[in-house]
């Protein structure tokens, strides 16, 4: 069975303190890695998809990397508008598999201005 | 373009009412899928369809839920009998290729459903 595990369950950080959101798993064959930010009320938005290890993938203060038992999500420089809900998924690449994702339970990040 | 379009965006039935859940995924998009999220939890598969195909359903919690995607674009995900735990949030997410490929999934904004 596919499992995921973000921690912490829950960050606070000061605008500008850089830190890091992990992410580990265990499944038969990774097809892919995904990271999504979730606000409030709102669903899940794509932001970043890794598919092998040593591979890293950045979008404005975020970064992320990828071994073969974890993922993390860099955050530097934060500031409050990256407050959120970061959600770690993975996708199976094993014989019968779809394309589902399974998800972990998500790091709630908050960033005091 | 347009997104990943849900409604209703909030429903409260009462123990025992059946409700219906509509998902319009984003156009020419193949592959939909449907997930239960739970307050404080990630979101959870329920079932998943390849144009009008439903190839997985093995996420589904009872026969009480039931899903369609009769023509290979809008999905109805219907629950009959509602009962307390069938309270969280429904989330539908359509991507553009087939089952054997990495995509992205691009989520609606879901269906919060209560019920009472």
């Amino acid at each position: 069975e596919d499992q995921v595990t973000q921690s912490p369950e829950a960050l606070r950080l000061q605008e500008g303190e850089s830190s890091s959101l992990n992410c580990s798993y265990t499944v038969s064959g990774l097809r892919g890695l995904f990271w999504y930010r979730q606000d409030p009320g709102k669903g899940p938005e794509f932001l970043f998809t890794l598919y092998s290890a040593g591979e890293e993938k950045e979008k404005e203060r975020l970064k992320a990397t990828l071994t073969k038992k974890e993922s993390f999500l860099h955050i530097t420089a934060p500031k409050p508008e990256d407050s959120a809900t970061y959600l770690c998924a993975v996708q199976a690449s094993r014989r019968g598999a779809n394309s589902k994702l399974t998800f972990g339970k998500g790091i709630t990040l908050s960033v005091r201005p | 373009g347009a997104g990943v379009s849900q409604s209703p965006r909030y429903k409260v039935a009462k123990r025992g009412q059946d409700v219906a859940l509509r998902c319009d995924p984003i156009s020419g998009h193949v592959s939909l899928f449907w997930y239960q999220q739970a307050l404080g939890q990630g979101p959870e598969f329920l079932t998943y369809f390849q144009n009008e195909a439903q190839l997985d359903k093995s996420g589904l919690p009872s026969d009480r839920f039931f899903a369609e995607r009769p023509e290979g674009s809008v999905s109805t995900l219907k629950i009959q009998r509602t009962q307390q735990e069938d309270s969280a949030v429904y989330l539908c997410a359509s991507s553009a290729a087939g089952s054997r490929a990495t995509d992205t999934q691009y989520f609606g904004p879901g269906t919060r459903l209560t019920v009472l």
